[in-house]
């Protein structure tokens, strides 16, 4: 089955502790995207990678930490969470033909930092 | 920078009503992607329009991008309690095909 898998789902942590999000998907995608959605705000880019090795800013970069060594993995690293990066977090792949077809979002992992 | 505007934000419909949401970018875009997001679920991809003046329907869903590409609208027609959801637009703009701006989403609540 296609699937954008992420772990954890829920994480409650305190302010500093490095945490990492993995995301991993099995569609051979090239593209992938990580997300922040919170209410009133709708979806916004954190990061994302065109492919392997390959990443660049989203529109809300600042406290996050990306990297791509494997084509299937993506993990979001917060190496000093703050209250503030509480939220939804999604992590999305595509393909890259044409102009970039629909985004495959995984279930969505909820973060709380005290 | 690119901004994407939507309105409304919010929609409560009876059911049978029509309903459409309209999104409008601050910047010409190569090409906008509607979502739906039930409550709860995660994003779903509902289709992508490339081409200036693009009209495509699925179903009851007619989706539009307007002749400058710089906006775009979603009409459903007669909704269902299955409509029920938020319904988001997202764009590219001529800058790094990476970056996907997405409006703030409209919340459609239908009342059997």
């Amino acid at each position: 089955e296609a699937q954008v898998t992420q772990n954890p789902r829920y994480l409650i942590t305190v302010t500093g502790k490095k945490l990492t999000v993995t995301c991993s998907q099995n569609m051979n995608h090239e593209y992938m995207s990580w997300y922040r959605q919170d209410p009133g705000l709708g979806l916004r880019q954190i990061y994302y990678s065109m492919n392997v090795e390959v990443t660049d800013k989203g529109d809300v970069p600042e406290g996050y930490k990306v990297s791509r060594k494997e084509k299937r993995n993506f993990p979001l690293i917060l190496e000093s969470p703050s209250p503030n990066q509480t939220s939804l977090y999604f992590c999305a792949s595509s393909s890259t033909g044409g102009h970039y077809y629909e985004q495959y979002f995984g279930p969505g992992t909820r973060l709380t930092v005290t | 920078g690119q901004q994407v505007m939507q309105i409304p934000q919010y929609q409560h419909v009876q059911e049978g009503e029509d309903f459409t949401t309209y999104c409008n970018s601050s910047t010409t875009l190569s090409n906008i992607q509607w979502y739906k997001q039930r409550p709860g679920g995660h994003p779903v991809f509902l289709i992508q329009l490339v081409k200036s003046g693009e009209v495509k329907k699925q179903k009851r869903l007619t989706f539009q991008f307007g002749e400058a590409k710089k906006n775009s609208s979603l009409h459903i027609t007669a909704t269902q309690t299955t409509d029920v959801g938020t319904y988001f637009c997202a764009g590219r703009g001529g800058g790094s095909q990476g970056n996907l701006i997405f409006g703030k989403g409209t919340k459609l609540s239908v009342k059997p």
